[in-house]
């Protein structure tokens, strides 16, 4: 059964950091990509970041570039969110989705995890 | 960056009418589009990849259609867990992007 299941979220004040993770189970990680998708509350979704398989390639939306990194740890079937410089409009759930084989879509996705920017 | 528009972006409905979605990508992006559906508090659910392939475990009720620039998402009879709100996403090039989400109510 395939499970990811996301972590590191909370209340941060604005200008801070936080690193989220998100560990999975049920598949070779390896050969997967992966991103974020957070969603603000009430909102619809919005991507964030993505990364191969084998982690050489990244992308970014435009909203987080030069603020966020997205890496991953094959060895550890965990995923990572490093968030600087946080904004108020970074507030959102924060879900980890995996993309099919095809790259056409996410096929499975976590119950998100929350993070608040706030001071 | 391709803007996805879905309409309309609110629709009442009863259980086992028949409703059609639509998504309008701001130029075209092949088949390269996906459908969700997100009940309350849930993360979302794959429905249809590449414009008409239904996910694993989705019923037949969901088809998906269309090319290009213009897509619709059709359900043949809602069911009561069918309520809630639907997103489309296209795969086409980065950045990735989600329409607004289409929500259905319960008439």
């Amino acid at each position: 059964e395939v499970q990811l299941l996301e972590s590191g979220g909370g209340l941060i004040q604005p200008g801070g950091s936080l690193r989220l993770s998100c560990e999975v189970s049920g598949f070779t990680f390896s050969s997967y990509a992966m991103s974020w998708v957070r969603q603000a509350p009430g909102k619809g979704l919005e991507w964030v970041s993505a990364i191969s398989g084998s982690g050489g390639s990244t992308y970014y939306a435009d909203s987080v570039k030069g603020r966020f990194t997205i890496s991953r740890d094959n060895s550890k079937n965990t995923l990572y969110l490093q968030m600087n410089s946080l904004r108020a409009e970074d507030s959102a759930l924060y879900y980890c989705a995996k993309e099919t084989a095809l790259l056409d879509a996410f096929d499975f996705w976590g119950q998100g995890t929350m993070v608040t920017v706030s001071s | 960056e391709i803007v996805l528009t879905q309409s309309p972006a609110t629709l009442s409905l009863s259980p086992g009418e028949r409703v059609t979605l639509s998504c309008r990508a701001s130029q075209s992006i092949s088949r390269n589009l996906a459908w969700y559906r997100q009940k309350p508090g849930q993360a979302p659910r794959l429905l249809i990849s590449d414009a008409s392939n239904r996910a694993t475990g989705i019923p037949a009720r969901f088809s998906g259609s269309g090319s290009g620039t213009d897509f619709t998402l059709t359900i043949s009879s809602l069911e009561p867990e069918d309520f809630a709100v639907y997103y489309c996403q296209h795969r086409n090039n980065w950045p990735i992007t989600f329409g607004q989400g289409t929500r259905l109510e319960i008439k």
